[in-house]
């Protein structure tokens, strides 16, 4: 059973539009993380958080960005939307490196 | 962070044993093997992780061989619930949530 419950499960945005993605961790874990899962590629890294403050980041634009929330909340918000863009969006969040990390069961996201 | 290889796809048969290899040439003396799988339309599971010695958890047993530059990720008994893309990764311990997939192998366990 996943710890980690992300919303919307699937949803349909026009491209140049901007979309905001959710997450909610467990209690206790403050570091949160994101990653883009496009067809048939393994996740790849988008950024993460820790305490709220961002502190990693993969190779993508600055139209990505993301927020972090005292209640083990946060949000991935993407502007001006491309067809690239299209793909499962996945929180995964962990209380340390010994637990690994839970990763919830994603959000799909088609760009049109 | 150091590459990992891993088969594109490999079968087993339900109930056997799956052993499913990873190479690691270039790891460091500080980073960890860390092992996942996801299957088909849900998000990524841990499995185990291990530095050097052997581990064993209720999902798995990670064997790691002595140069470090290997280690073998063993289901004892396979089940057709374990059909997934298993990702072989390796990383520094407390590197935070940055997990740099490959493209994995893919188990089909078939009755």
């Amino acid at each position: 059973e996943t710890g980690v419950t992300q919303s919307p499960t699937h949803l349909i945005k026009t491209r140049g539009q901007q979309v905001t993605l959710r997450c909610s961790s467990q209690s206790g874990h403050n570091t949160v993380s994101w990653y883009q899962q496009a067809l048939g590629q393994g996740p790849q890294f988008i950024f993460q958080y820790y305490r709220e403050e961002e502190n990693g980041r993969g190779n993508f634009p600055p139209r990505f960005s993301g927020l972090q929330f005292p209640n083990y909340s946060s949000e991935l918000n993407v502007n001006a939307l491309e067809l690239d863009d299209s793909a499962l969006y996945l929180c995964a969040s962990s209380v340390g490196d010994n637990y690994g990390y839970t990763f919830g069961s994603g959000t799909r996201l088609t760009v049109v | 962070d150091a590459k990992t290889t891993q088969p594109p796809s490999m079968d087993c048969a339900e109930g056997r044993a799956a052993n499913l290899p990873c190479n690691h040439s270039t790891i460091s003396g500080n980073e960890y093997v860390y092992w996942y799988r996801q299957i088909h339309s849900q998000g990524p599971q841990y499995i185990i992780h291990g530095l050097k010695n052997n581990e064993t958890n209720e999902m798995a047993s990670l064997i790691i061989t002595e140069d470090r530059k290997s280690s073998t990720l063993i289901l004892p008994h396979a089940t057709l619930r374990d059909t997934a893309v298993y990702y072989c990764i390796v990383r520094r311990y407390n590197q935070g949530g940055k997990l740099i997939f490959g493209q994995g192998t893919e188990l089909s366990v078939k009755p």
